[in-house]
């Protein structure tokens, strides 16, 4: 059975740090993109950032970029997020997602959608 | 950025009415279109990719078309599992969803 599952979330300042991690299991891990997505309490989906198969093409959101780092260990099928510099709007559910296809294009992943999700981990950035 | 446009924000529907979601995007987007279905609580569900193929498992009363800009979500006839939030999500450039609609009963 496909599952993903994260850790690595919790309470910390503004400023602070955390690294997420997605540990994977069920499939070959290295044919598949990897995302992250977030979901703000009350608030709808937002894409966070994705990584291709290699790890050697990552993608992030706009609002991220310079302050979130992700990266993969093919050897050990873990996903991880290091989100540095937090905000109070860095505050959500942070859902770790596999690529249903197993090839990113030059602009993005998930071509084809998120197949199978996480059930998150919870981030929240408070003093 | 492609920005994602879902109408409506929330509809009140019976069981057995049919509903249909419709998600817009701000530039052609081909059909790199999916929809999500998001139950309180829980991770959201792919339920369909490129714009009108559908995940395994995924009941037939579900229909999904578009391409370009324009795309939908008809539901033929609610059942009671069907109330939840759905969200459509581009990937043509980087990754954007919709703001969601939520489907409730009415």
């Amino acid at each position: 059975e496909v599952h993903l599952l994260e850790s690595g979330g919790g309470l910390v300042q503004p400023g602070g740090s955390l690294r997420l991690s997605c540990a994977a299991s069920g499939f070959t891990f290295s044919n598949y993109a990897m995302g992250w997505v977030r979901q703000a309490p009350e608030k709808g989906l937002e894409w966070v950032s994705s990584i291709s198969g290699s790890g050697g093409d990552t993608f992030y959101v706009d609002s991220v970029k310079g302050r979130f780092t992700i990266s993969r260990d093919n050897s050990k099928n873990m996903l991880h997020l290091q989100i540095n510099s937090l905000r109070a709007e860095d505050t959500a559910i942070y859902y770790c997602a596999k690529d249903y296809a197993r090839y990113c294009s030059s602009t993005s992943c998930a071509l084809y959608g998120l197949d199978v999700w996480g059930q998150g981990t919870t981030v929240t950035v408070s003093s | 950025d492609i920005q994602m446009t879902q109408s409506p924000s929330s509809l009140s529907a019976s069981v057995g009415d049919r509903v249909t979601i419709t998600c817009r995007a701000s530039q052609s987007i081909n059909n790199y279109l999916s929809w999500y279905q998001q139950k309180p609580g829980k991770a959201p569900k792919l339920l369909i990719y490129a714009a009108s193929s559908f995940q395994s498992g995924v009941p037939s009363r579900y229909s999904a078309i578009g391409s370009g800009t324009d795309f939908t979500l008809t539901i033929s006839s609610l059942q009671p599992e069907d109330f939840a939030t759905y969200y459509c999500q581009q990937s043509y450039s980087t990754i954007t969803f919709g703001q969601g609609t939520r489907l409730e009963i009415k």
